[in-house]
């Protein structure tokens, strides 16, 4: 069964400093994992995602993610936080047939001035 | 540009009452999915869709029921809304390939507050 644990509910963050944000995973399969992001009010949006190609893999808005066999890692940083990046961060893995996701519990990222 | 809709965005309603959430996307997807999300949390997957007068129950159970009678369109109905059923449900839909890297793209969401 797959399943995926983001450590820190809330992250803060000056605006200019780095992000980062954690995820783990556990999956019986090879996995795929997501990263999306939710803005107040919305739906969510894919961020970048990883399906065992590069290992590091680069999104939208300057974000990226590093995946991590060994350590059953997909986390997600950006070298220098922005206001715009205040939100709800979704990792998640697919799982089994239809391309059905597994969420976890999200990081809300705050980003102070 | 991802084209997924639902309606209503909001919607305040008593208990007892019968309701139904549209969700609809033009990009010709086979598969289609409805989540709850309470404030905070994850998302849960109530109800999926691998095409056509197909539908499946999620992870998580849901008094909630579901059709999928045209490709575009997959509406989720509660018969009696309670105020257990508050939350927020977002429709998402994925490409054809059928492989599982395939992404999701989802609506705007709509949130439910049953009183």
């Amino acid at each position: 069964a797959q399943s995926v644990t983001q450590l820190g509910s809330h992250v803060s963050v000056s605006e200019g400093a780095l992000v980062l944000l954690r995820c783990n995973y556990s999956s019986s399969v090879p996995p795929y994992l997501f990263w999306y992001v939710q803005y107040p009010n919305q739906g969510l949006q894919l961020l970048l995602k990883y399906t065992s190609a590069a290992t590091l893999v680069k999104g939208i808005n300057g974000f990226e993610a590093e995946f991590k066999k060994s350590e059953t890692s997909f986390h997600l940083t950006k070298p220098s936080a922005h206001m715009s990046d205040a939100a709800e961060y979704f990792c998640a893995v697919s799982s089994g047939g239809y391309n059905k996701l597994i969420f976890g519990a999200g990081t809300r990222l705050a980003v102070h001035p | 540009e991802a084209d997924i809709y639902q309606t209503p965005r909001y919607l305040v309603i008593g208990t007892g009452k019968k309701i139904t959430l549209e969700c609809s996307q033009t990009m010709g997807h086979d598969k289609m999915y409805w989540y709850q999300q309470d404030p905070g949390m994850e998302l849960h997957l109530i109800h999926y869709s691998y095409g056509v007068n197909s539908t499946e129950k999620g992870d998580l159970s849901s008094e909630s029921t579901v059709s999928r009678i045209r490709t575009e369109h997959f509406p989720l109905t509660l018969e009696s809304a309670r105020p257990s059923h508050t939350s927020q449900y977002l429709c998402a839909s994925s490409a054809t390939s059928g492989r599982r890297g395939d992404e999701q793209f989802f609506g705007p969401g709509t949130r439910l507050t049953v009183l």
